[in-house]
């Protein structure tokens, strides 16, 4: 059971956005880091922003981040159907001491 | 480029130990960054196990501490999990992992993830 609760789903068309949301406690998602990760059907996830919206190397800037007090989103802008894939979020607990990850929504592309 | 790859049995007997290696190419372990294992159950979400600092500081999921495990080897460029008294609970796609988890809380190289079964 998770401590962060994301949407089961979201979809819209191709060309449009969506967005994602984390929920999370002060112990967790306001007062630390979120990440946020990308998982296609049969692959390992894969790190999609970190720190502050910084953005691993290869991944666009249609994929960008923000917080308020204990909740993220990640927003993604310009749906493509490569886009179709689960998306996780994650953030250490200072309370647990561990890292924990949200549970999970999946994106489909109309 | 750094690349990671787990290896180990796929079928495990239950209330046996569970040990999977992963071998770190493209960087040394020894260099920084945590090292650790991120389980997913067929068809459900992604579950943190553990990770351990390349000079031996750790953290583990406190629902799994007490059966779980995590050493480096740096002169191998390896580190290894080890998960006690295993049942059907404990099948998953095992996977992994690179990152800077207690300070920036992220994990940004993953290895391709391994299926462990537990079955007799």
């Amino acid at each position: 059971q998770s401590v962060l609760t994301q949407p089961p789903s979201v979809s819209a068309a191709p060309g449009q956005k969506v967005t994602i949301s984390c929920s999370g406690s002060s112990s967790n998602i306001g007062n630390n880091y979120v990440s946020w990760f990308q998982q296609l059907p049969g692959t390992a996830p894969k790190l999609l922003i970190y720190d502050n919206g910084k953005r691993p190397s290869g991944i666009p800037d249609r994929f960008s981040d923000s917080k308020s007090g204990t909740s993220a989103t990640l927003g993604i802008t310009g749906l493509q159907t490569g886009d179709e894939a689960d998306y996780y979020c994650g953030t250490w607990d200072s309370s647990l001491s561990a890292f924990v990850f949200g549970t999970g929504t999946k994106v489909t592309v109309l | 480029q750094v690349q990671l790859q787990e290896s180990g049995p796929g079928l495990v007997k239950p209330s046996e130990t569970l040990s999977l290696t992963c071998t770190v190419s493209g960087y040394s372990i020894s260099s920084g960054y945590y090292w650790g294992w991120i389980r997913q159950t067929p068809g459900k979400g992604l579950e943190w196990i553990g990770s351990m600092y390349h000079s031996g500081s750790s953290y583990y999921n406190p629902t799994l501490k007490s059966r779980v495990s995590i050493s480096v080897d740096t002169d191998k460029n390896q580190f290894s999990l080890k998960l006690k008294s295993v049942t059907a609970a404990d099948t998953a796609v095992y996977f992994c992992a690179r990152g800077n988890v207690v300070a920036k809380a992220y994990c940004d190289y993953w290895g391709p993830g391994t299926l462990v079964t537990v079955s007799s």
